[in-house]
């Protein structure tokens, strides 16, 4: 597709029970990103994905959160152990290496932990 | 810790006015900032962006200020339009990763 593309759009669950996330970024992009945006705050960096580079999992908050990305396409975001303070909308982007930094973004996983 | 700081949650302006948004930063290792627009259910995007080695950037309507000394740049939208009302993200780039800041709420009003 033209954009970064993310899935579910929305996903309701149980708190304990392990999510995935998924995300297709734009064709030919070699980085990706995963943020994490609560209720009435600003975006949270979780993780980075350049090329064959070892990820940046520096933002990642426990050992429950984990990310892969096959090559220089799709991602999976996986929460275990969901906890209520979770729940939040998990955004994916996508770049090609330019001077600017300009990231391309998907609309967003809402996550709902119950 | 914050490195990247937008201390007004909220800005209110005239239809036509011009609106300033506020950022502030910490690391000096910075080398590119941004600022994003974001609509509710949407995810960000784009709008303007300045090396930290250029004090000012301009496209259309968007222009970006950047005070290196001061560790502050600033977004001018003029004329604001309805379609302007967002949130405004102010982004900064260190070593390809973007911090973002809290965000400012625009609401323009006829």
């Amino acid at each position: 597709g033209a954009g970064v593309s993310q899935s579910p759009s929305n996903k309701v669950t149980e708190k304990g029970k392990d999510v995935e996330l998924r995300c297709d970024p734009i064709s030919g992009h070699t980085a990706l990103y995963w943020y994490r945006q609560r209720l009435g705050q600003g975006l949270e960096f979780l993780i980075y994905f350049q090329g064959n580079s070892a990820p940046d999992k520096s933002g990642l908050p426990s050992d429950r959160f984990s990310a892969e990305r096959t090559g220089e396409s799709v991602s999976t975001l996986t929460i275990q152990r969901t906890q209520q303070e979770d729940s939040a909308v998990y955004l994916c982007a996508s770049s090609s290496w330019t001077d600017t930094g300009e990231l391309f973004f998907g609309e967003g996983s809402r996550l709902t932990v119950l | 810790d914050q490195q990247v700081k937008q201390n007004s949650p909220s800005l209110s302006v005239q239809e036509g006015r011009i609106s300033i948004l506020n950022c502030d930063y910490t690391n000096s290792m910075f080398d590119y900032f941004l600022w994003y627009k974001k609509y509710p259910a949407e995810g960000p995007t784009f709008l303007i962006s300045i090396s930290s080695i250029k004090d000012k950037n301009e496209d259309g309507r968007f222009t970006v200020f950047l005070n290196k000394s001061a560790k502050h740049l600033s977004l001018h939208i003029v004329p604001s339009q309805p379609g302007d009302s967002a949130v405004y993200f102010c982004a900064a780039r260190d070593w390809g990763k973007l911090q973002f800041g809290a965000g400012t709420q625009v609401v323009v009003t006829p």
